[in-house]
């Protein structure tokens, strides 16, 4: 089946606008997880989804970034009044048994 | 603090050469250890998981091993498609099950 689909591949905008980046996990997963990639950095945990359950919102770097995750399936991640420190490629990825993720190609984006 | 460490930084083999990648981690309770490997422009892909000490797993030309303090992956007689960056990442007992610390990654490659 497909994988896991991120939506735009990029995106530029200008420092102040907000944002949303899309993820479409792979149908019958539970998990869903996002992460940013900065240059010359590991992976960085923002939040994460499981089923029912209460999302883990500790990676999120400020009360500027929220996420949601609409009837257990696509999830969005809004990025409010983004600033130049926001540019990352940021990464989803779902799983069925945890933790082997799946991730997306992601999101490249830049603040200018 | 938990921590994940990678080395070398970047690796360079000539095709056949085999060697090893490092993953030096601490953690206050491991609840597992992961490889994937990531191609430039595109999201990590899922290699390994590895539970305990003293466990290996194999697939193609790679083999992970896991002691207490550290990983490694070995890799047997590489090809020039075994170039990527190899990223390490584990998962603690005192954060949920989607919370991954990566490390930053060996960046492995092969000439012919």
């Amino acid at each position: 089946g497909a994988g896991v689909s991120q939506s735009p591949s990029n995106k530029v905008t200008e420092k102040g606008k907000d944002v949303e980046l899309r993820c479409d996990p792979i149908s019958g997963h539970t998990a869903l997880y996002w992460y940013r990639q900065s240059l010359g950095q590991g992976l960085e945990f923002l939040i994460y989804f499981q089923g029912n359950s209460a999302p883990d919102k500790s990676g999120l770097p400020s009360d500027r970034f929220s996420a949601e995750r609409t009837g257990g399936s696509v999830s969005t991640l809004t990025i409010q009044r983004t600033q130049q420190e926001d540019s990352a490629v940021y990464l989803c990825a779902s799983s069925l048994i945890l933790p082997e993720a799946f991730f997306g190609q992601g999101t490249r984006l830049t603040v200018v | 603090e938990d921590q994940v460490t990678q080395s070398p930084e970047a690796l360079r083999l000539q095709e056949g050469e085999s060697s090893s990648l490092n993953c030096s981690y601490t953690v206050s309770g491991l609840r597992g250890l992961f490889w994937y490997r990531q191609d430039p422009g595109k999201g990590p892909e899922f290699l390994f998981t590895l539970y305990s000490a003293g466990e290996e797993k194999e697939k193609e030309r790679l083999k992970a091993t896991l002691t207490k303090k550290e990983s490694f992956l070995h890799i047997t007689a590489p090809k020039p498609e075994d170039s990527a960056t190899y990223l390490c990442a584990v998962s603690n007992y005192g954060g949920s099950q989607g919370n991954l610390i990566f490390g930053k990654g060996t960046k492995l490659s092969v000439k012919p």
